[in-house]
């Protein structure tokens, strides 16, 4: 049962464009939402994050939105940099547990 | 402030054989995480501590694995024996209660494990 699901494995983007990078989630008892970024041989980092009572967050060039009644959120990079080609996991903390679910990622290459 | 430390990196062994895991979280993180990170899927929580207490390891495969976290800081993640599908990275990660600042995770370099 995948609670959190990134259904894009991955996504080219021209330098300078903005990306976007969608996970849907259906655990209801999910509090907080966080988007991390994870370079080749080195662990995820976070990115970003958002909690169930807010819509938006906004933080340099980085943009998650939650929708709620839809059980979307979206991360947006604008302006995309090379830098940021990177897989990008969504996560959802449980409120209950304090258990972190992860979705499978999306490979983001940004073109220059 | 140092962040959280895993060794070894790279793990080569035989299927049947045994390996261990060591990670070092950020001081002061009471809680810490294992994950298997298989190729081309997310993070999957093995377990979780709460200082030394385990507070979740219902997707640790408990005939081989065993993990222990002992005075409530550095932890081991042991298979006992391995198989092939074990092969993955491993990953530490640790948090302040409740989550960071943000409710994040901060996660170590990782271990990758291959089983042949």
């Amino acid at each position: 049962d995948q609670q959190v699901k990134q259904n894009s494995p991955s996504l080219s983007v021209q330098e300078g464009r903005i990306s976007i990078l969608n996970c849907d989630y259906t655990n209801s008892m999910f509090d907080y939402f966080l988007w991390y970024k994870k370079y080749p041989a080195e662990g995820p980092t976070f990115l970003i994050s958002i909690s169930s009572i807010k819509d938006k967050n906004e933080d340099g060039r980085f943009t998650v939105f939650l929708n709620k009644s839809a059980k979307h959120l979206s991360l947006h990079i604008v302006p995309s940099q090379p830098g940021d080609s990177a897989v990008y996991f969504c996560a959802a903390k449980d409120s209950g547990t304090y258990k972190y679910i992860f979705g499978t990622g999306t490979r983001l290459k940004v073109l220059a | 402030e140092a962040g959280v430390a895993q060794s070894p990196r790279y793990k080569i062994i035989e299927k049947r054989q045994s390996v261990a895991f060591w990670c070092n979280p950020i001081s002061g993180h009471a809680t810490l995480y294992w994950y298997q990170q298989i190729l081309g899927q997310g993070p999957k929580l093995l377990i979780q501590f709460q200082n030394n207490g385990v507070v979740d390891d219902s997707q640790l495969p408990k005939d081989r694995f065993s993990a222990e976290r002992l005075k409530g800081v550095d932890s081991t993640l042991k298979i006992q024996p391995a198989k092939l599908e074990d092969s993955a990275v491993y990953l530490c990660a640790s948090s302040p209660w409740g989550g960071g600042a943000g409710n994040e995770q901060f996660f170590g370099p990782g271990t990758r494990l291959t089983v042949l």
